[in-house]
């Protein structure tokens, strides 16, 4: 079935570090969203990719779409204790059926 | 805006018993998903809704869980009987078709 899997499960940084996610699919995705969840909240949405090597970028966020659409990272410069929570990636496979990945939980001690 | 209501929070059952929740989505979202999320690991989609109508529950365990999306608009997700694994929160998520999830709370059920 499709798998989204996400690289590393978790990530200890002290603040001011650099942080980066990988998330890989099994199948060519037709676009890729992530998500933000901070402990015991709900995911909250941080941006969609959709072309084949797509780089977005919001503030201290690094979002890339791979060439061959089947992976993606999530690039944070200088962390902040704000950073703290839980990142997935979430794929759809050419449909509107979204399937998160595994989910990557950063912590970032001051 | 309001954003999507869920309820209850919380729920405590015991194994065997039967337990609904409730969501209302974001007014004028058509795509309404219910996701599972078991501690520690991503959302699983359960039941996706265009309107009324089902479009994937293909990973919905038929045998206990039911969910329906009258009029388009509100939904609830019933599990009977529950066993020890269905504890979880259960996420409701609404969108316009194709977009951004947009989640609410949640309802966390724990089973004994």
């Amino acid at each position: 079935g499709q798998q989204v899997m996400q690289i590393p499960q978790y990530q200890h940084v002290q603040e001011g570090e650099d942080f980066t996610t990988y998330c890989n699919s099994s199948t060519t995705l037709s676009n890729i969203q992530w998500y933000k969840q901070r402990p015991g909240g709900h995911p909250v949405f941080l941006i969609q990719l959709v072309k084949s090597g797509e780089v977005k970028k919001q503030k201290r966020l690094t979002f890339q779409f791979g060439e061959a659409k089947k992976n993606s990272s999530l690039h944070i410069t200088a962390t902040q204790t704000t950073d703290v929570g839980t990142y997935f990636c979430a794929g759809s496979h050419n449909t509107d059926k979204l399937i998160f990945g595994t989910g990557t939980r950063l912590q970032v001690f001051p | 805006e309001a954003g999507v209501a869920q309820s209850p929070r919380y729920k405590i059952i015991e194994k065997r018993q039967s337990v609904a929740f409730w969501c209302n989505p974001i007014s004028g979202h058509a795509t309404l998903y219910w996701y599972q999320q078991i501690l520690g690991q991503g959302p699983k989609l359960l039941i996706q809704f265009q309107n009324n109508g089902v479009v994937d529950d293909s990973q919905l365990p038929k045998d206990r869980f039911s969910a329906e999306r009258l009029k388009g608009v509100d939904s609830t997700l019933k599990i009977q009987p529950a066993k020890l694994e269905d504890s979880a929160v259960y996420l409701c998520a609404s969108s316009w078709f194709p977009g951004e999830l947009f989640f609410g709370e949640g309802s966390r059920l724990t089973v004994l």
